[in-house]
């Protein structure tokens, strides 16, 4: 199946600093999704991008739909602790019959210092 | 509330013995999804569903079953579970069609199966 490799595996940042992470793909997704998962509970959506190219902001969260359509970055600028969990990358395929497919990456897990 | 329920929440099993985990949700979605959450792995998707009496496989099928009879039910049939089955199991449900889709999905609280 379609592979996602997502980067780095795990950060450990100072309170304040910015965060980055990216996903990579062997195929080329219509659709990346960026989720936060927090200790116990099931992953919740942060950012949707539908566009190569796009880049959107969900407050202090940016992530961009590369050019190639087979990568995605998300950065998190200014952390603070409760950024803390897992962040997961999500593609999409474009129609057809795997549209309902969602291949996620392996995860980012945050540990922000005080 | 809208939300997406699963029952158990933990469940302790022996190889072999059939169980299910159920799943509903109350926001009249069209999809729903089973993954699975191992450590290293990420999610991986098990079968998704586009709408009643329409299932997929996802990327890990074997070894699962699933149905979907109502709108707002999806349960996750294990026939022979064995030890690799253990995880942490996911459902999610989302709208289909449009700028949404299933991107929006949301995602149950978990269900943590230990197969001895």
């Amino acid at each position: 199946g379609q592979q996602l490799n997502q980067s780095p595996q795990s950060m450990f940042i100072q309170e304040g600093e910015d965060v980055s992470m990216n996903c990579t793909s062997s195929s080329i997704f219509n659709t990346w999704l960026w989720y936060k998962q927090d200790p116990g509970e099931g992953p919740v959506l942060l950012i949707a991008l539908y566009k190569a190219g796009e880049l959107t902001s969900n407050g202090r969260l940016t992530a961009q739909f590369g050019i190639t359509r087979k990568d995605s970055f998300l950065n998190i600028s200014a952390s603070i602790p409760s950024d803390v969990g897992i962040y997961f990358c999500a593609g999409q395929v474009a129609g057809g019959t795997s549209y309902g497919k969602l291949t996620f990456g392996q995860g980012t897990i945050l540990t922000v210092h005080p | 509330e809208a939300q997406v329920t699963q029952n158990p929440r933990y469940l302790i099993t022996v190889t072999g013995k059939k169980l299910t985990v159920t799943c509903s949700q109350n926001m009249n979605h069209e999809y729903m999804s089973w993954y699975r959450q191992d450590p290293g792995l990420g999610l991986r998707q098990i079968y998704y569903s586009m709408n009643v009496e329409v299932t997929d496989k996802g990327d890990v099928p074997e070894g699962y079953k699933v149905s979907r009879k109502e709108k707002r039910n999806f349960p996750l049939i294990l026939e022979s579970p064995s030890p690799n089955q253990t995880s942490l199991y996911f459902c999610a449900s989302g709208p289909t069609g449009g700028p949404g889709g299933q991107e929006t999905q949301y995602f149950g609280p978990g269900t943590r199966l230990l197969v001895l």
